[in-house]
């Protein structure tokens, strides 16, 4: 079975600073790889995705990932955060047994310091 | 449209009581699932369905059921509220063909007291 690995509960970044939430995933097989992105008191959004070609994918609010086959990573970061990038953010897999299923991380808080 | 919603926002029970969180879609999503998240624990998958008719458990479905009558809706009820119920439920959607990306309702907030 699949699982993945969110190691960092709380990430604390000043403003205007460069962040890196880390993700870790274990399959057997190919697998695709999201961010989401929980803003305070509402439901997850995709913040991005890998599927397949290009390792380096990016989102429209200047976050991007890499994926890492060799050391099954999928590494979000941001070179400069803002207050509103204030939010909990969960790494999540897909699931090989089908039913276009997930399994998530446990989540990192990130919390911008002005 | 208005995506996945949710409802009621938020909910307080008493040990015993039932009720039936309701989760509508309009995106023609095939798939349908049910979640709760509770602090430090990620989300975890109560049920799921493929298709109307059609459910299957997930991680944690005692206490729990849910039925897809319809393509739109898919209802999860508790039929014995539980202190360990107390948590925030999503529900999601995704299509055939979508590589795993699924669409969140808001959530519903419930407490068992």
């Amino acid at each position: 079975a699949q699982s993945v690995t969110q190691l960092d509960s709380q990430v604390p970044v000043f403003e205007e600073a460069p962040v890196e939430l880390r993700c870790n995933y274990s399959s057997s097989v190919s697998v695709y790889l999201f961010w989401y992105v929980q803003y305070p008191n509402q439901g997850l959004q995709l913040l991005l995705k890998y599927l397949s070609g290009s390792t380096l994918v990016e989102s429209i609010n200047g976050f991007e990932a890499e994926f890492n086959k060799s050391q099954t990573s999928f590494h979000l970061r941001k070179p400069s955060v803002h207050i509103s990038d204030t939010a909990e953010y969960f790494c999540a897999v897909s699931d090989p047994s089908g039913n276009e299923k997930l399994t998530f991380g446990t989540g990192t808080r990130l919390t911008i310091i002005p | 449209n208005a995506g996945v919603t949710q409802t009621p926002k938020f909910r307080i029970l008493k040990i015993g009581q039932s009720m039936t969180l309701q989760c509508t879609q309009d995106m023609n999503h095939n798939y349908m699932y049910w979640y709760r998240q509770d602090p430090g624990m990620g989300l975890k998958l109560i049920y799921y369905s493929v298709g109307a008719g059609i459910t299957d458990k997930g991680e944690v479905p005692n206490g729990y059921n849910v039925s897809r009558s319809t393509t739109e809706d898919f209802p999860l009820r508790l039929e014995l509220a539980a202190p360990s119920q107390t948590s925030v439920y999503f529900c999601a959607g995704a299509g055939v063909s979508s590589y795993n990306e699924q669409f969140f309702g808001p959530g519903t907030r419930l407490t068992v007291l």
